[in-house]
């Protein structure tokens, strides 16, 4: 089973700062099929991110994703207050799928 | 639009068993892959298991094997998890969510609270 490891565990920002986000995988994520996704309170999760650094229909182009094979990263280029939420990295290229434990965005 | 509708909240005793359905609309059915996702109060996010989308093919967590099974009525466009022998750690929301093959998550159900209490 691959282990992802989120980065830090809180990020506490001002509107309009950058943020960065890492996950990082126990083995190499096959294709590079890791996804990432927003969790706000109460809501489903929502896919940012696709195959690394493809960004799903309708997402902001302040959100971004990169990295290859063990590390990944999503920055958020410039916080709104409504990207304030629970960031989740999912790697879906090996049986079982897994998730890391999530990175919680705050802002000032 | 695109959607996926999820039954109500369940109570549950010890012991008892549990079956949360999640009906698709909006695309079509059997073109998808479906997961089960399911999120403890507080805590992360954890992957269950997926059905292919002639409903015939499930690969489940090993954690979950044995107790949990899968299953998708393509006449209904409607898919189907129950959960046996539950004990207060299955106390979660369950999320249903799609995907193509080989592809992230891009469409989730609003979620199932299932509380497992004596």
């Amino acid at each position: 089973e691959i282990v992802l490891t989120q980065s830090p565990g809180t990020l506490s920002l001002s509107p309009g700062e950058r943020a960065t986000l890492s996950c990082r995988a126990s083995q190499s994520v096959s294709s590079n099929y890791l996804g990432w996704y927003q969790q706000k309170p109460g809501q489903a999760p929502r896919l940012l991110i696709y195959g690394a650094s493809s960004r799903a229909t309708g997402i902001p182009d302040r959100f971004s994703g990169s990295g290859s094979g063990t590390d990944f990263t999503l920055t958020i280029s410039r916080l709104e207050p409504e990207d304030s939420a629970v960031f989740y990295c999912q790697q879906y290229g090996s049986s079982p799928l897994t998730f890391g434990g999530g990175t919680k965005v705050e802002i000032k | 639009q695109v959607q996926l509708v999820q039954s109500g909240a369940e109570v549950k005793k010890p012991g008892a068993s549990v079956k949360v359905s999640c009906k698709a609309s909006g695309y079509t059915f059997t073109n998808y892959y479906m997961h089960w996702v399911r999120q403890a109060p507080g805590q992360g996010l954890e992957w269950m298991g997926i059905i292919n989308p002639r409903g015939d093919g499930t690969s489940y967590a090993p954690k979950f094997q044995g107790r949990f099974t899968m299953t998708r009525d393509t006449s209904t466009s409607t898919l189907y998890t129950e959960l046996s022998s539950l004990r207060s750690e299955d106390t979660a929301i369950y999320y249903c969510a799609r995907a193509w093959v080989n592809d992230a998550l891009d469409i989730w159900g609003q979620g199932t609270m299932v509380t497992v209490s004596s």
